[in-house]
């Protein structure tokens, strides 16, 4: 089974300032199809989660464009550029590549300062 | 709109049987696969299984293998999760969520094992 981690597990962060959240597998997740399955979930306090990204840097439709993703083969980023109220909540990265199981990082809480 | 609904959700005493469902709008189910995803209360996010689009297929987490059983109803557009032999450890928001990459999520539904 591919470990997810994530780094760092909270981050404080001040409104408009920039944000950074990573995330690294125990494998690569490239696929032998050559695509990386590798997504990001926002989950707002009491709400269900929601998908920014897939593919590690397609942003979903409605995602607002301050949310950026990057990296390859088992490192990978989410970058918020400028942080709003909107974006407190907990960050999960999910890979897809090796599965089943889905595995899912164990979340990144962002708050403000 | 794609919209996911789950219900089924209780208070079950350990040992107990439930089935979740989750009813599916807004898309072409039939072509779908499908996935339960798991949240115990304030922890992180478990997948638990998954169905290919026309059944043919389903995975579990090992947690519930011979437990747990995934299936759908394309007809209806429904996805179900029957549970069985429930412990302590399977208390948790239960989500419904839509395709390999889980683009689209339902509100939850919450299970409680508990005597």
């Amino acid at each position: 089974e591919v470990v997810m981690t994530q780094s760092p597990l909270s981050l404080p962060v001040t409104l408009g300032q920039p944000a950074s959240i990573s995330c690294r597998s125990s494998q690569s997740l490239v696929s032998s199809d050559g695509n990386t399955y590798l997504n990001w979930f926002q989950q707002r306090p009491g709400q269900s989660p929601r998908r920014l990204i897939y593919k590690v840097s397609n942003r979903d439709s409605g995602v607002p464009d301050r949310f950026s993703g990057s990296g390859s083969g088992t490192d990978f980023t989410l970058k918020i550029s400028r942080v709003e109220a909107e974006d407190v909540g907990v960050y999960y990265c999910m890979q897809g590549t090796h599965s089943p199981p889905w595995t899912f990082g164990p979340g990144t809480k962002v708050d403000i300062k | 709109e794609v919209q996911l609904v789950e219900s089924g959700g209780n208070l079950v005493q350990p040992g107990g049987s439930l089935r979740l469902s989750c009813a599916a709008s807004g898309f072409t189910f039939s072509t779908y696969w499908m996935s339960w995803v798991r949240q115990a209360p304030g922890k992180g996010l478990e997948w638990v299984a998954n169905i290919k689009d026309d059944g043919s297929a389903k995975y579990y987490v090992d947690s519930v293998k011979g437990r747990f059983t995934i299936s759908r109803d394309n007809a209806k557009n429904s996805l179900s999760l029957q549970m069985n032999s429930l412990r302590a450890e399977d208390t948790a928001v239960y989500f419904c969520a839509k395709g390999t990459g889980a683009s689209h999520w339902g509100q939850g539904t919450l299970v409680t094992v508990s005597s």
